[in-house]
């Protein structure tokens, strides 16, 4: 267990429907971390977090979009639907440099989005 | 643009023997940090094992090393007495840091590891 919790486990949905996924990390660790896992497309860093602020940005698209909250959760909003998006999306926390002990990251179990 | 290039999709060795996984990867950026993960069939990300590019040494964590070599851009994972349970997709991943509390991390397309009884 890596200490992130990672909500639903399973979404299925249908096209141009609006989602949710939810993070909580490790208690302690200021940064949140989401990535898509597609057959297509491998593990693709979408976006980082950092106390609550954006910090690093990857290959998110405008339809997504997310947040972290003041007690550091953090939820990855995707609109518009499309059958593209089924992937697994996992988040991962950790300390990031300069902060602290920084050299792992722990990633959540996923969710997988079902998009039909 | 950074990359990380992965060209062995997939691999097989004999259980107990060493195999190593190899790993290259592109960054203009002096500093930077390198990543091993394994998943396993069930999904999860277990991380392996990081190496600094600042790190003098090459870094160990258990059966598993990390064979730096910085001037070649290569970050091989060695894998020493395989075990069944070692069977899994493994992704190298590096990290940039241009400045505290920025982390962009890009992987690599995975190297898929069967270990054969």
């Amino acid at each position: 267990d890596s200490g992130v919790t990672q909500t639903p486990k399973h979404l299925i949905t249908a096209t141009g429907q609006r989602v949710t996924l939810r993070c909580s990390p490790r208690s302690g660790d200021l940064s949140v971390y989401w990535y898509q896992q597609s057959l297509d497309q491998g593990l693709q860093f979408l976006i980082q977090y950092y106390n609550g602020e954006e910090r690093a940005k990857g290959n998110i698209l405008e339809r997504f979009s997310a947040q972290q909250f003041p007690d550091l959760h953090s939820e990855l909003n995707l609109s518009s639907l499309e059958l593209g998006d089924s992937a697994l999306y996992f988040c991962a926390s950790s300390v990031p440099r300069g902060t602290g002990s920084y050299n792992e990251q722990f990633f959540g179990p996923g969710t997988r989005l079902t998009v039909l | 643009a950074q990359k990380i290039t992965q060209t062995q999709p997939g691999m097989f060795v004999q259980e107990k023997e060493a195999v190593t996984l190899d790993c290259t990867y592109d960054t203009s950026d002096p500093s930077y940090g390198l990543f091993w993960y394994k998943q396993p069939s069930s999904g999860e990300m277990i991380f392996l094992i990081y190496q600094g590019s600042y790190d003098q040494q090459n870094a160990t964590e258990g059966r598993y090393s990390l064979n730096f070599q910085k001037a070649r851009k290569s970050a091989n994972l060695v894998i020493s007495a395989s075990q069944l349970g070692d069977s899994a997709m493994y992704f190298c991943a590096m990290r940039e840091h241009r400045e505290t509390s920025y982390d962009k991390v890009i992987f690599g397309p995975g190297t898929s590891l069967s270990v054969i009884p």
